[in-house]
Parts: structure tokens; C-alpha cells; sequence
């Protein structure tokens, strides 16, 4: 198994572009999550799926959006890039609600300028 | 979700034990105790959880007070590889609980040769 894998690993953006960061699982988890990672900073939510065609928004999902076709693809949009969206972000996916069985991929670390 | 502390930083020996505490005395009844760690430019990775009694895995041991109000993680034999910035996290998980994984500053350990 793959786990969790995400594409593009590194992206420099320019104020105002859109882009979408991919994120697919091969272990059939049902959850999936996007999170940020601030430097210096943890973890901050972005928004979480439990499941094909349902996603939620989480702490901080102002200026994204997602979509969940499949069970394997979660790929989050970035619409109108900021500075502010600068960050490394994570996706992640479970097979249950349980915070242990949090798998994470690799990270796409995305600056805006 | 409860508050917890850590210290900034801890060095430890190759070979040696890893004691690192984290300090959660506002800690619910029903909040677990969770461990994850980053190691530089990766994404999290869960160690250990408890609630009340002491737990041991391949990766580590959780050892929590009566009270329930610190815990400590114990790596046994700390090798290079365990150089990470290690997060301590109470909350409510599973069906009652979170979806979110949130962290603070955390502990980092340097393993030095």
C-alpha cells in the first residue's frame, strides 16, 4: 500500500492564483482530513469528509474547498491564493472516528507571494 | 478539550531513556490521554494513547498519574531516528468526541549521538 499520498510536494503561488492539492488513500478509509501546519505552529483543521460526497468544514476553512467524489480522492482548492494561506499542509485519512488511526501523508508545502 | 503543558525542549542520550512529561491537570473524566510525534518536514505520527491506566506498545510506554492530572512518555531505548518534536493531547474521541487533531508547541527531543 501506497498509505496516503499528496501532490505537489512543494508549490509557490502568487497572490490571487487558484490551485488544488491532491490527496488520495488506497487503505478504503472512509474519513479524510486537510489540515495546516503554520510554522512553529500545530495543527489546525481544514475540513474532513466521513465519507464519499459528504464533507464538513472544520476550524479553519475560510478561502477552501473541497470535494469527495471517490473514497480514495479528497483534493482540497485554494480559490483566491493570500500570504496568509502560506503554511504546509496535510491530509490524512482513518478507517474510524478514532484520533489514533489518523494516517498522514507527506505534507505540500505551499507558500503564497 | 483539556489544556496541556510541555516543556519547550529535552536532550537525551543515544541508548538512553526518553522521559518526556506533559501536564494536563485540567483534565476531564472522560478526555484521553494521546501522543503523536513530527519528525522534521513529515507528517504526524501517532505513538501511544491511555485514560487511566498505564499502556506500552512497540513504539513506547505511557505511564499517567492517579490523578490523572500529568502523564509521561517513555521511549526506552532512544535512537537518532527519535529526534522529533513530540505532542501531548487530551480529548474526547470516538462517536462521543473529536474529529480534530489539535496541537500545541509540543516537546522537542534531540537525541545526541
Amino acid at each position: 500500500n501506497a498509505g496516503v499520498t499528496q501532490t505537489p510536494k512543494f508549490r509557490i503561488l502568487k497572490i490571487g492564483q487558484s490551485m488544488t492539492l491532491q490527496c488520495a488513500q488506497d487503505m478504503n478509509h472512509n474519513y479524510m482530513y486537510w489540515y495546516r501546519q503554520d510554522p512553529g505552529m500545530g495543527l489546525k483543521l481544514i475540513y474532513y469528509s466521513v465519507g464519499a460526497g459528504i464533507t464538513d468544514k472544520g476550524e479553519v476553512p475560510n478561502g477552501y474547498n473541497v470535494s469527495r467524489s471517490t473514497t480514495e480522492d479528497f483534493p482540497l482548492r485554494l480559490e483566491l491564493a493570500a500570504p496568509s494561506q502560506t503554511s504546509v499542509y496535510f491530509c490524512a485519512s482513518s478507517y474510524s472516528r478514532e484520533v489514533y488511526e489518523q494516517y498522514f501523508g507527506p505534507g505540500t508545502r505551499l507558500t503564497v507571494t | 478539550d483539556a489544556k496541556t503543558t510541555q516543556p519547550t525542549s529535552m536532550d537525551c542520550a543515544e541508548g538512553r531513556a526518553a522521559n518526556l512529561p506533559c501536564n494536563h491537570s485540567t483534565i476531564s473524566g472522560n478526555e484521553y490521554v494521546y501522543w503523536y510525534r513530527q519528525i522534521h518536514s513529515q507528517g504526524p505520527q501517532y505513538i501511544i494513547h491511555g485514560l487511566k491506566n498505564n499502556e506500552t506498545n512497540e513504539m513506547a510506554s505511557l505511564i499517567i498519574t492517579e490523578d490523572r492530572k500529568s502523564s509521561t512518555l517513555i521511549l526506552p531505548h532512544a535512537t537518532l531516528r527519535d529526534t522529533a518534536v513530540y505532542y501531548c493531547i487530551a480529548l474526547i474521541t470516538g462517536w462521543a468526541g473529536s474529529y480534530q487533531l489539535t496541537f500545541g508547541k509540543g516537546t522537542k527531543l534531540s537525541v545526541i549521538p
